[in-house]
């Protein structure tokens, strides 16, 4: 069955302290892996897309890498307005359209 | 680009009453989805369509839940005879549809059932 499994379920940072947030999938042929960003009572908002192993994406502070088997979002010198749950998902094999998202990362960000 | 954009926001209701829900997609979108998210959780999938055409449905979507997107633009998610078990966000997306483009959410409508 396809399967995204984010982890930790839960992080604190300090300030400026780096670290990084993994996504593993079981997918078979997987099409496309998504990142997206989600702040409290509202909705996902779309960070990154990764197509293949090896492939890099980077904004801000954040830096997105893709291998066969999993992908880690990178959080350089983190600061609190970073603070949010960020989500992982994939687009299931061909034949459908739908994507399958993880239960997310909780990040919180200490000044 | 105005977003996509879900009506009403917060609904609460009593169990047993039908509820319905509205989502106008980004306006070139052709994909729209109905996730429902409930506390700690992911976005689980519900059902998508490609223009007015329902392409699948979730073992999640019961016989008391029924979209539609009659004329390929807004879509409605509607549930009928309703359980505290539906309490939840129920999130829209809309895609360009081209090759592995991102879905593009609402900000949610968060029913509660009581």
């Amino acid at each position: 069955e396809d399967q995204v499994t984010q982890s930790p379920e839960a992080l604190r940072l300090q300030e400026g302290e780096s670290s990084s947030l993994n996504c593993s999938y079981t997918v078979s042929g997987l099409r496309g892996l998504f990142w997206y960003r989600q702040d409290p009572g509202k909705g996902p908002e779309f960070l990154f897309t990764l197509y293949s192993a090896g492939e890099e994406k980077e904004k801000e502070r954040l830096k997105a890498t893709l291998t066969k088997k999993e992908s880690f979002l990178h959080i350089t010198a983190p600061k609190p307005e970073d603070s949010a749950t960020y989500l992982c998902a994939v687009q299931a094999p061909s034949g459908t359209y739908k994507y399958i998202f993880g239960t997310g990362t909780r990040l919180k960000v200490l000044a | 680009d105005t977003g996509v954009s879900q009506d009403p926001r917060h609904k609460i209701t009593k169990r047993g009453q039908n509820v319905t829900f509205r989502c106008d997609p980004i306006s070139e979108h052709n994909r729209l989805y109905w996730y429902r998210q409930t506390l700690g959780q992911g976005p689980e999938f519900l059902t998508y369509f490609q223009n007015e055409a329902q392409l699948e449905k979730s073992r999640l979507l019961s016989d008391r839940f029924s979209a539609e997107r009659p004329k390929g633009s807004f879509s409605t998610l509607e549930i009928q005879r309703t359980e505290q078990g539906d309490s939840a966000m129920y999130l829209c997306a809309s895609s360009l549809g081209q090759g592995n483009s991102p879905l593009h959410f609402g900000n949610g409508t968060r029913l509660t059932v009581t």
